[in-house]
């Protein structure tokens, strides 16, 4: 079974331009997440997906993310304009369901940004 | 709120000697308890998990007791390998709930 891929893996940007990753889910995963893993940090949830409604983008900074999952299959994630504090892993992950027991979450690679 | 706590790392050990890695964690109710392992250029892969008070998670030689008078959920092995050289993420959910929070991560250098 194919696991979680993203692209691109590294990202390298000037503060102010735009940038968008792209991932492609586990065949069949209903729920997909999106989080931003800072530096020594934990991964901190940006937005949750199922299907193809948004269920939690409480922590998504709206002014500057987007993030959009047409047809419940791929989604991308952009930032316009990128700050220097964006620099980050930006790691997607994807679940059967959210409900209990279906919720096991399995993770791509990641996308390595770095703003300049 | 809800929060995680681990020991700073980075922890180095030398093969074969016994690993703890420390986790609390604050939360209402009863969460589930995740720990989750990173390995160098990959995504987060769930090593362990617990459900409810005293489970014990167990994988790949890794155990972990879910404690609730103590609010922990410490991570151990009887005997690293160099190959166990990752960084490790506690984390928990709240029953009925839809988001995994984690804690900052400890990186754990396994030397042969």
């Amino acid at each position: 079974e194919a696991g979680v891929a993203q692209s691109p893996r590294y990202k390298i940007i000037e503060k102010r331009q735009s940038v968008a990753f792209w991932c492609n889910p586990i065949s069949g995963h209903a729920t997909l997440y999106w989080y931003q893993q800072i530096l020594g940090q934990g991964p901190k949830l940006l937005i949750q997906f199922q299907n193809n409604g948004v269920v939690d983008d409480s922590q998504l900074p709206k002014d500057r993310f987007s993030a959009e999952r047409l047809k419940g299959v791929d989604s991308t994630l952009k930032i316009q304009p990128a700050k220097l504090e964006d620099s980050a892993v930006y790691l997607c992950a994807s679940s059967l369901d959210r409900r209990e027991g279906l919720y096991e979450q399995y993770f791509g690679p990641g996308t390595r940004l770095t703003v300049t | 709120g809800n929060s995680v706590t681990q020991m700073e790392g980075p922890v180095t050990l030398s093969e074969e000697a016994f690993l703890t890695i420390n986790c609390t964690y604050t939360a209402t109710g009863y969460p589930s308890l995740f720990w989750y392992v990173q390995y160098p250029g990959e995504g987060l892969q769930l090593l362990l998990k617990a459900t409810k008070a005293d489970d014990k998670g167990s994988n790949k030689g890794f155990e972990a007791t879910y404690r609730k008078e103590t609010t922990s959920f410490h991570l151990e092995k009887g005997s690293v390998q160099v190959s166990d050289s990752a960084v490790y993420f506690c984390a928990l959910k709240k029953t009925g709930g839809f988001k995994t929070i984690f804690g900052a991560g400890t990186r754990l250098f396994v030397k042969a």
